[in-house]
C-alpha cells in the first residue's frame, strides 16, 4: 500500500457527462500529479499541484482541469466526456519535487469507463 | 526532449533463471531515472530508483537497475526470477526543468512473464 487513495475505483458515465475524481496524498506529501493510462498512449502526465498551486502542465485537454486544496487532496474533473477519455487515470504524490523527495508513490487508480 | 524507451513488449523466462528488463532513455541533463511494476488491476509501484552516485542501484523485492551512461541505458535485473515477480514493468525518466517540476516520462512498458 503507497499510501496514497483515490476515489471511486470504478466509475461508469456517459458521453457529454461530467465526473470528479478524487485523490488523497501519502501523509506528509506536497506534490500531487495525474496521468492517464490508456491502451494505445499508455502513461501520460497531466498535471502538478505543490502545496495548493499548479507547478507543471502536461496533455491536459481543456475539457479537463484540476485543483489541490489546503489539505492537500486533489481533484480531478473531467467534463464534456467523451468515449475515448476511457482510461485509467492515476493520481501519485511525493514529498517535494527535487531529488530524492521527487519519488512519486502512485495511488491505485479509477478505471473510468464512458459508454 | 526528455524520452524513455522499452525495445521489448515481452520478456520471457523462466524461474529461477535471471532476468533482464531493457531501458534507454535520451536526457538533455543529469538522468533521474526509476522503475516501477504494475500487477494487474493495481497501481504503480516503486521499485528503484537513479538520481546520482553508484551506477549499481538495490530496490525492493530483489530487484536492482544499473545505469550505463556511456549507453545511456537503466536495464532492471534480478538474478533469480520468481511466479510472482510475472507483471509490467515501467521504465520512466523525470523531466527537469532545472527542478521546477517532478512530472514522469514514461516507457510503454514491458510485460514480463515467468514460467515455472
Amino acid at each position: 500500500d503507497s499510501g496514497v487513495t483515490q476515489t471511486p475505483k470504478h466509475l461508469i458515465t456517459a458521453t457529454g457527462q461530467r465526473v470528479t475524481l478524487r485523490c488523497s496524498p501519502r501523509s506528509g506529501d506536497l506534490s500531487v500529479y495525474w496521468y492517464q493510462q490508456s491502451l494505445d498512449q499508455g502513461l501520460q502526465f497531466l498535471i502538478q499541484y505543490y502545496n495548493g498551486e499548479e507547478r507543471a502542465k502536461g496533455n491536459i485537454l481543456e475539457r479537463f482541469s484540476a485543483q489541490q486544496f489546503p489539505d492537500l487532496h486533489s481533484e480531478l474533473n473531467l467534463s464534456s466526456l467523451e468515449l475515448g477519455d476511457s482510461a485509467l487515470y492515476f493520481c501519485a504524490s511525493s514529498l517535494g519535487t527535487s531529488g530524492g523527495a521527487g519519488t512519486q508513490y502512485f495511488g491505485p487508480g479509477t478505471r473510468l469507463l464512458v459508454l | 526532449a526528455q524520452s524513455v524507451a522499452q525495445p521489448e513488449d515481452q520478456v520471457n523466462v523462466a524461474e529461477g533463471n535471471p532476468l533482464t528488463v531493457k531501458c534507454t532513455y535520451s536526457v538533455s541533463g543529469n538522468p533521474y531515472l526509476f522503475w516501477y511494476v504494475q500487477y494487474p488491476n493495481r497501481g504503480l509501484q516503486f521499485l528503484l530508483k537513479y538520481i546520482t552516485g553508484d551506477n549499481l542501484v538495490k530496490g525492493s523485492y530483489g530487484f536492482e537497475a544499473e545505469f550505463n551512461k556511456s549507453q545511456t541505458s537503466f536495464h532492471l535485473k534480478k538474478p533469480s526470477a520468481l511466479v510472482s515477480d510475472s507483471a509490467l514493468y515501467v521504465c520512466a525518466v523525470r523531466d527537469d526543468y532545472g527542478g521546477a517540476t517532478n512530472k514522469l516520462i514514461f516507457g510503454t512498458g514491458t510485460l514480463l512473464a515467468v514460467q515455472p
